[in-house]
């Protein structure tokens, strides 16, 4: 399968602060999807992105599509305690093929 | 509400029980499909279906196979389970191959 590096593994942070992290591939994808996982819960879909170059937001997060489409980015604004989780990027060729996640900490 | 249902949540076997675990889905979606969740490996997937009665091997295909008799459901059949099964397995459906994935909540598998 195709290989999705997603960096960094894990985040510290204090609530208020900004979070950015990403996803990056050798190949070239047609849609990047953002998604956070709570604790004994499946995947819930943050943001989808459908072009190169697209930014998009939902609320106090934000995604990019990167130009090149080999590599998107999702950044947090104003952390918050219920951010806390495992986000993980995924990638689309003729399936899907998922990052190995982020795990967010937000210390209060 | 929309949603993918899997049961059980959690379940615990031994070496070459056979074991099934429900995938249901009220979206009427037609793309169906099982992951793996592993530490380190992220979600791998194991079989994909694109409607009823089509179904196709993912990456991990190996030890499992699934069933798509009806639009609405999509089980994953362990014939033989082996303790290298032990993982986290997801179900997902999206309107289509392609368009994100919604996923169910999850099953546990412990295989002794």
């Amino acid at each position: 399968g195709q290989q999705l590096n997603q960096s960094p593994q894990s985040m510290f942070i204090q609530e208020g602060e900004d979070v950015s992290m990403n996803c990056t591939s050798s190949s070239i994808f047609n849609t990047w999807l953002w998604y956070k996982q709570d604790p004994g819960e499946g995947p819930v879909l943050l943001i989808a992105l459908y072009k190169a170059g697209e930014l998009t937001s939902n609320g106090r997060l934000t995604a990019q599509f990167g130009i090149t489409r080999k590599d998107s980015f999702l950044n947090i604004s104003a952390s918050i305690p219920s951010d806390v989780g495992i986000y993980f990027c995924a990638g689309q060729l003729e399936q899907f093929y998922f990052g190995t996640g982020t795990s967010l900490t937000v210390i209060p | 509400e929309a949603q993918v249902t899997q049961n059980p949540r959690y379940l615990i076997t031994v070496t070459g029980k056979k074991l099934t675990v429900t995938c249901s889905q009220n979206m009427n979606h037609e793309y169906m499909s099982w992951y793996r969740q592993d530490p380190g490996l992220g979600l791998r997937q194991i079989y994909y279906s694109m409607n009823v009665e089509v179904t196709d091997k993912g990456d991990v295909p190996e030890g499992y196979k699934v069933s798509r008799k009806e639009k609405r459901n999509f089980p994953l059949i362990l014939e033989s389970p082996s303790p290298n099964q032990t993982s986290l397995y997801f179900c997902a459906s999206s309107l289509s191959r392609g368009t994100p994935l919604h996923f169910g909540n999850g099953t546990r598998l412990t295989v002794t």
